[in-house]
């Protein structure tokens, strides 16, 4: 089935470190999310984008919808040792959710 | 609020046998959705109901895969017979309408021998 394009598949990173990923589609999507998933749990939702530009926060995280609609970028700002886990982008276009492939992340203390 | 149930956790099987899961949705939630997830990719959705009825199956592999979605509450689906592909994790979601926050199960791993 489609997946999106999520960049870097992996990152190994320092606690304190900031954090950047991003997810490129070749079709226009009218809402971008991201999701957090943990070993054994499925996926949970950290930020929701309606608007093609939109830049919104949820603490340390920050993620943006991209002007053209085809792609979103995650930030995390001063990682910590919670924050490991699997990161999903998706595309929501009618009412099917198409996922990105995941960016894995680690943080090391 | 209880969150999405899913049971089995775990499920081992050998090839060509039956297996089932099932999934109870966050109460109230009338749209359920049953995704797969292969090892190292994200989720892709299999089938989505709005309460009872399947909207959108063009993603299920009808030979071998079925769900069903009776009461318009819980749901199942059943792989038979299973096949060594098949393993992955089984994942279900809820969301109150479609095309707004989809919440996850912890889902079901299956594992094919």
């Amino acid at each position: 089935g489609q997946q999106l394009n999520q960049s870097p598949q992996s990152m190994f990173i320092q606690e304190g470190e900031d954090v950047s990923m991003n997810c490129t589609s070749s079709s226009i999507f009218n809402t971008w999310l991201w999701y957090k998933q943990e070993p054994g749990e499925g996926p949970v939702l950290l930020i929701a984008l309606y608007k093609a530009g939109e830049l919104t926060s949820n603490g340390r995280l920050t993620a943006q919808f991209g002007i053209t609609r085809k792609d979103s970028f995650l930030n995390i700002s001063a990682s910590i040792p919670s924050d490991v886990g699997i990161y999903f982008c998706a595309g929501q276009g009618t009412d099917k959710l198409i996922f990105g492939t995941g960016t894995r992340l680690q943080v090391f203390p | 609020e209880a969150g999405v149930v899913q049971s089995p956790r775990y499920k081992i099987i050998e090839k060509k046998q039956p297996v089932a899961f099932w999934c109870n949705p966050i109460s109230g939630h009338n749209t359920l959705y049953w995704y797969l997830q292969n090892l190292g990719q994200g989720p892709e959705l299999l089938i989505r109901y709005e309460n009872e009825e399947a909207v959108d199956d063009s993603q299920l592999p009808k030979d071998r895969f079925s769900a069903e979605r009776l009461k318009g509450v819980d749901s199942t689906l059943k792989i038979q017979p299973a096949e060594l592909g098949d393993s992955a994790v089984y994942l279900c979601a809820s969301s109150p309408t479609p095309g707004v926050e989809q919440f996850f199960g912890p889902g079901t791993r299956l594992t094919v021998l």
